[in-house]
């Protein structure tokens, strides 16, 4: 198995929902990732999981939070979001020697806030 | 702030012209270039993966060099077809860490 596999690929979420993307891979990959992108901007980062710790936060608003139960699984809960939230968010995984090895990306969660 | 430029933003060949990208990246802080091809629907897949000065990788048509001493890599694509037609991105890898930060790509459309 050489994908990365998010669920859902569309979500609608109202100002006071909470939801949670999931992301998956059996690769073996020790490190995982969530990006947001929006229209015509490159893909940003939020979060860095190395062996299931978090090890970069890149100022995200604590209204995203990130969990990585174990080491295939990642999570993305949502709550309270604002309409600017509405991104494409990305995951993606790689081997734990990032010199070498690309990132293998799954083909993203499109997020709508109402 | 760190910052990945790529130029053109878009670009328009005719099936069979050969083209190529440009990349600027941060000299300093330097661990690897990464080019990904992206296309519409699909998941940003991985080309190359570029750490050393003077690097230059190739895969079937489409090939990259790297010089980090001044901050840039090209990317070529040889014989352009319309199954190129893709956002290409490239993204500097900040430190061991795993922060890959990416410009904003290149879309690239390849007319028949």
């Amino acid at each position: 198995d050489t994908e990365v596999t998010q669920t859902p690929k569309h979500l609608v979420m109202g100002m006071t929902n909470k939801k949670s993307l999931k992301c998956e891979q059996h690769m073996g990959h020790r490190a995982m990732y969530w990006y947001k992108q929006k229209a015509k901007k490159p893909p940003e980062l939020m979060f860095v999981y190395s062996y299931e710790k978090l090890s970069i936060n890149e100022s995200v608003p604590s209204r995203f939070s990130p969990e990585c139960p174990n080491s295939s699984l990642l999570n993305l809960h949502l709550h309270a979001l604002q309409p600017e939230d509405s991104a494409l968010y990305l995951c993606a995984s790689s081997q734990e020697n990032w010199n070498n090895y690309g990132y293998t990306f799954g083909s993203g969660t499109r997020l709508t806030v109402v | 702030i760190l910052n990945v430029e790529q130029s053109p933003q878009s670009l328009h060949v005719q099936e069979g012209d050969s083209t190529n990208f440009t990349c600027s990246f941060p000299s300093s802080n330097f661990y690897a270039l990464h080019w990904y091809r992206w296309e519409t629907a699909k998941s940003p897949e991985a080309l190359f993966v570029m750490t050393l000065n003077g690097d230059e990788k190739k895969k079937g048509r489409i090939s990259a060099t790297l010089n980090t001493k001044e901050g840039y890599s090209y990317l070529y694509i040889k014989g352009s077809q319309p199954e190129d037609s893709a956002t290409y991105l490239c993204a500097f890898l900040y430190n061991q860490g795993g922060k890959l930060i990416f410009g904003q790509g290149t879309e690239l459309s390849v007319k028949p």
